[in-house]
């Protein structure tokens, strides 16, 4: 069973950030916060992951609260090819654990 | 990206036939996965290679049949398919399974398979 909960949905304004919640209330101090996205009928794309600082790379931000109980994917200029199911998973870093994808986040970038 | 390519994009087969998907990594990875995505559904796991050791099989049906003979090729072997079958087929590939930042999954495009 997926353990975060994401709204179903988000628009954005083409150019403007995309902040996209995830909230994960029974993380443990071992599990890291995973965000991947999947473009229509492609494989789903890895983008960040985290497991207490914040994060940056050149897709995107992951921002993780103090407590670990949510965190947020910041994508800073949003472009129509953001268009895509965003899916925040927390996996634990043990042996031989395995992603479990939920319904995801489907944003839509508008023009 | 070209890491994990999958062969064929798109299949149409009949139930009765015989056809394989065929997958391959090229990140000198050790672990690789099988995902189904039916539509309107999240990816389920099916199958999970470590080493080329089946180390995970997620109450699949035998008319799936798994195949790793080496660390950077996986096929999955389809026989007597129904269409509740049809869906999107997607391969991926970790380092390894340790934990952590090295297991990490990177997804092939997958294969578009629509049995009649």
């Amino acid at each position: 069973d997926a353990k975060t909960t994401q709204p179903p949905s988000m628009d954005c304004a083409e150019g403007r950030a995309a902040n996209l919640p995830c909230n994960h209330s029974t993380i443990s101090g071992n599990e890291y916060v995973y965000w991947y996205r999947q473009i229509h009928s492609q494989g789903p794309q890895y983008i960040i992951h985290g497991l207490k600082n914040n994060e940056t790379n050149e897709m995107a931000s992951l921002i993780i609260t103090e407590d670990r109980k949510s965190s947020t994917l910041i994508l800073p200029h949003a472009t129509l090819r953001d268009t895509a199911v965003y899916y925040c998973i927390v996996r634990s870093a043990t042996y031989g654990q395995n992603f479990v994808f939920g319904p995801g986040t489907r944003l839509s970038v508008l023009p | 990206e070209t890491g994990v390519t999958q062969t064929p994009r798109h299949l149409v087969m009949g139930m009765t036939n015989k056809k394989s998907l065929k997958c391959e990594q090229h990140l000198g990875h050790n672990a690789m996965y099988w995902y189904k995505q039916s539509a309107k559904k999240p990816l389920e796991l099916m199958f999970v290679y470590s080493l080329e050791e089946r180390v995970e099989n997620n109450s699949v049906p035998s008319r799936f049949s798994p195949e790793c003979p080496n660390s950077s090729h996986l096929f999955l072997h389809l026989h007597t398919l129904q269409p509740e079958d049809s869906a999107l087929y997607l391969c991926a590939s970790s380092q390894d399974r340790a934990g952590g930042s090295t297991d990490t999954q990177y997804f092939g495009p997958g294969t578009r398979l629509t049995v009649l």
